[in-house]
């Protein structure tokens, strides 16, 4: 299986700060149809995981600006440009390119 | 769109069990259904997924043969089962569709606790 690795894992941040999360993969993540099937999803407390971003860069529907992914090959970033209260949670990637798809072990992101 | 999910369980170690996962507000049979185990000590885990068109189930192989996927397209659902739970899987299980490139919907999780 590809390994999705992540840093940090814990990751205080100050409200209106920016914030920033690597993901690597073990292998390149990108599909015989020049696309890189990464997607970053965000778990708040007690709620189902959530997506973010599809397909490296792309936002999901109702997803603000501020959360912005990039990165290619085997590199990933995950950026919040101004961090909300809302924004706690547990961030995690996850690789659709192979089978099975993975994800890593998550961040967790808190307010300092 | 929604996926709306069974209720907790609680069962002995050898029960069967079958979760359910209704889906509405899309074609099902045009969408697959993923099924994620989530788990304190090991995170997020993709289990496989089901095309509802023609019941087509693909399992990760460190599920294949330890659980199954089902669809009943009449009432859009599709479960999860097991014939003979064990301990290690109590867990929360979601199930998940993406019905347009900017659209994933998760359903809200089934929490399925295995103990004598």
């Amino acid at each position: 299986d590809v390994v999705m690795t992540q840093s940090p894992l814990s990751l205080p941040v100050t409200l209106g700060q920016p914030a920033s999360i690597s993901c690597r993969s073990s292998q390149s993540l990108v599909y015989s149809d020049g696309n890189a099937y990464l997607n970053w999803f965000q778990q708040r407390p007690g709620q189902s995981p959530r997506r973010l971003i599809y397909k490296v860069s792309n936002r999901d529907s109702g997803v603000p600006d501020r959360f912005s992914g990039s990165g290619s090959g085997t590199d990933f970033t995950l950026k919040i440009s101004r961090v909300e209260a809302e924004d706690v949670g547990v961030y995690y990637c996850m690789q659709g390119t192979h089978w099975p798809e993975t994800f890593g072990q998550g961040t967790k992101v808190e307010i300092k | 769109v929604q996926l709306v999910q069974s209720g907790a369980e609680v069962k002995k170690p050898g029960e069967s069990l079958k979760i359910s996962c209704k889906a509405s507000g899309y074609d099902f049979t045009n969408f697959w259904i993923a099924w994620v185990r989530q788990t304190p000590g090991k995170g997020l885990e993709w289990m496989g997924l089901i095309y509802p068109g023609d019941s087509h189930a693909r399992y990760s192989p460190s599920f294949q043969g330890q659980v199954a996927f089902s669809v009943d397209k009449s009432i859009t659902t599709a479960y999860l089962q097991w014939s003979s739970l064990k301990a290690s899987d109590t867990a929360m299980y979601y199930c998940r569709t993406t019905v347009a490139y900017n659209v994933d919907v998760w359903g809200q999780g089934t929490t399925v606790t295995v103990s004598s």
